[in-house]
């Protein structure tokens, strides 16, 4: 079945920035989507279709794409970003199929 | 404002059957592209998709789930349903339902998640 990777752990110290990403042979030709969870909480929406962000979202958040590596980019990271990240794609070469991530634990230092 | 919540059993015993219902506001699900997705999470684990429903009836599963989850609507009542069979110790989660909406194409309104428990 189709999977997409993300590193277990990044970390970072504040002001910098983090770059977590996420890898799958469908990646080129599916969007991207990235979650963030903060510990007894549901996930947030981040960024969708690659690089848009919603409403609200700050603009310190962005994502992009390489082939098969979608990149999402915290600049100037805050305390507050820490956090667990999902990077989410769909596999619809055969049923259509939302796969998640394993997460990235984004740790500001 | 959107709004989900989950509601269900916050304990079931193995083998049994576990239905959740995912009660909605703020949108409609008979509204062109919308869809309401479930998605899990075991205790400290990662997000697993299960399945989502869409404005035209049409449902999608997660392959390694397909045969144990089904997943329904009432628009008259902005609820979705989860069905899922034959409840393991693994299936120990917080179960979550979410808006999958065609602006973003993303699960972009989540609810709180509910707590489920499978243990004898």
């Amino acid at each position: 079945s189709y999977e997409v990777t993300q590193p277990p752990s990044v970390s970072v110290s504040p002001g910098q920035t983090a770059r977590i990403t996420c890898s799958g042979d469908e990646l080129p030709n599916q969007y991207s989507y990235w979650y963030q969870q903060k510990p007894g909480q549901a996930p947030v929406l981040l960024i969708y279709k690659d690089s848009a962000r919603p409403s609200g979202i700050p603009e310190r958040f962005s994502g992009s794409r390489s082939g098969t590596t979608v990149t999402l980019t915290i600049s100037g990271v805050q305390a507050e970003d820490e956090a667990e990240y999902y990077c989410q794609s769909a596999d619809s070469s055969g049923t259509y199929n939302v796969v998640f991530g394993g997460g990235t634990q984004l740790t500001v230092l | 404002q959107v709004t989900l919540r989950e509601s269900g059993p916050a304990l079931v015993k193995p083998t049994q059957t576990l239905t959740l219902t995912c009660t909605f506001s703020g949108f409609s699900l008979t509204t062109g592209g919308m869809c309401v997705g479930w998605i899990r999470q075991p205790p400290g684990k990662a997000l697993e998709w299960l399945a989502l429903i869409d404005w035209n009836d049409d449902a999608y599963f997660s392959t390694s789930l397909n045969t144990r989850v089904t997943i329904s609507k009432d628009t008259s009542k902005n609820q979705v349903f989860l069905t899922l069979t034959n409840m393991g110790p693994e299936d120990t989660a917080t179960y979550y339902c979410a808006r999958n909406s065609p602006e973003t194409d993303a699960f972009d309104f989540w609810g709180p998640g509910t707590v489920v428990t499978v243990s004898s």
